[in-house]
């Protein structure tokens, strides 16, 4: 099993529309969660922090659920610019390195 | 504010020959990071450094050297160059602790190895 694992989709959807992405990871111990944003060619970007109560950040809202450990990023009213790759990434969990793994990413294509 | 700096954008390099592909930060972050990325997969960590004088291996170092002899600088060498090296290389740097630090990028070298 991957230590983080994600649907690649693509996930291709209207203007306008609410998508939701979901993701694994393997290690109970993880503590940090995370949801980056990646352009074509370009550097990963962070999009928000994860917490436990969940959290929201405008069109934006991350969920976790440690006892079934995904953690979910829905997005709303989706815009044109929201076309990128979704990556979702999880800290290894005890020590103090802040050593990530990252999802293989969901590409999300919003269509006019 | 530069934020993570690497060097250089793009290279291509014959199999065998080395380069040192480096990365500088000046946010005064303790934790670095070398990552690859291939073609449709996430990133993949090389090696990290927790500070100065200190590395350690990632998921993915064969191949690979780091050094650390500066809280700025984290240099990732390739000493003899393979295909499978081929890849889009990303460093990062955060503050310390485990907790909610997210990584700041670099805008990547992308590398190939003919």
């Amino acid at each position: 099993r991957k230590e983080v694992e994600q649907d690649p989709g693509p996930f291709n959807v209207p203007e306008g529309a609410t998508v939701a992405f979901n993701c694994t990871y393997s290690n109970s111990a993880s503590q940090s969660f995370f949801w980056y944003r990646q352009d074509c060619r370009k550097e990963p970007k962070l999009l928000m922090s994860v917490y436990s109560s969940g959290n929201e950040d405008g069109r934006f809202t991350a969920q976790l659920n440690r006892a079934s450990q995904y953690i979910s990023l829905l997005i709303r009213d989706s815009k044109l610019s929201d076309s990128a790759t979704y990556l979702c990434v999880v800290n290894m969990g005890s020590g103090n390195t802040g050593k990530l793994i990252f999802g293989q990413g969901t590409t999300l294509q919003v269509k006019p | 504010n530069a934020g993570v700096t690497q060097t250089p954008k793009f290279r291509i390099l014959k199999i065998g020959q080395s380069m040192t592909l480096q990365c500088t930060q000046d946010m005064n972050h303790n934790y670095m990071y070398w990552y690859r990325q291939d073609p449709g997969m996430g990133l993949k960590l090389i090696y990290y450094s927790v500070g100065a004088g200190i590395t350690d291996k990632g998921e993915v170092p064969n191949g690979y050297n780091v050094s650390r002899s500066t809280t700025e600088d984290f240099p990732l060498r390739l000493e003899l160059a393979a295909p499978s090296q081929t890849s889009v290389y990303f460093c990062a740097s955060s503050l310390p602790g485990q907790i909610n630090q997210p990584q700041h990028f670099g805008d990547g070298t992308r590398l190939s190895i003919l």
